[in-house]
């Protein structure tokens, strides 16, 4: 079975600082890996994923990540933080190869202060 | 529309009272994935429809709970007898095909007082 597992539900980052939103996962089969983000009343977005080909995954809005198999981790940075990138942050994992069951973590909220 | 829609944005209900929510994919996308956002339990996959197969309900958290896809397009939620703790954020996805990304709707907040 598929978990996933996100560590700290909010983060606060100053502007222009580093964002590391920290994700691991538990997968029996190779994993697809996917980072979703919830703006307040909105949807869910996808921000990138990863589905076994390069393990550094860029994404949208200058986000990426890095799938570390050793580390089960899928951790989502970005360099330099923007007010604009407060928000909610989903890890998802799902099996690969077959349809998107999508297994979520507990989020983390990302707060940036000037 | 260009994108996934849901109907009604809010919904307040009495308790035991039923309810119906509604998905409308994206046009051409085959499969159709409704989740819960509840505080308590965080995003939780419901069912899943695929083109004419055999909707996957291994995630209805009763028997309350039934959703139905007509024509292989829009989908209807709908839950009998509402309790408080259906209290959440329903949110629909669909994607092109099965192992293609899921794009989400707004979803349904759905109060039950």
């Amino acid at each position: 079975a598929q978990s996933v597992t996100q560590l700290g539900s909010h983060v606060s980052v100053s502007e222009g600082a580093l964002v590391l939103l920290r994700c691991n996962y538990s997968s029996s089969v190779p994993p697809y890996l996917f980072w979703y983000v919830q703006y307040p009343n909105q949807g869910l977005q996808l921000l990138l994923k990863y589905t076994s080909a390069a393990t550094l995954v860029k994404g949208i809005n200058g986000f990426e990540a890095e799938f570390k198999k050793s580390e089960t981790s899928f951790h989502l940075t970005k360099p330099s933080a923007h007010m604009s990138d407060a928000a909610e942050y989903f890890c998802a994992v799902t099996l690969s190869g077959g349809y998107n069951k999508l297994i979520f973590g507990a989020g983390t909220r990302l707060a940036v202060h000037p | 529309g260009a994108g996934v829609s849901q109907s009604p944005s809010n919904k307040v209900t009495e308790k035991g009272k039923d309810v119906e929510l509604r998905c409308d994919p994206i046009s051409g996308h085959t499969a159709l994935y409704w989740y819960r956002q509840s505080l308590g339990q965080g995003l939780e996959f419901l069912i899943y429809f695929q083109g004419n197969s055999a909707p996957d309900k291994s995630g209805l958290p009763s028997d309350r709970f039934s959703a139905e896809r007509t024509g292989g397009s829009v989908s209807t939620l709908t839950i009998q007898r509402t309790q408080q703790e259906d209290s959440a954020v329903y949110l629909c996805a669909s994607s092109l095909d099965a192992g293609k990304d899921e794009f989400f709707g707004p979803g349904t907040r759905l109060t039950v007082l």
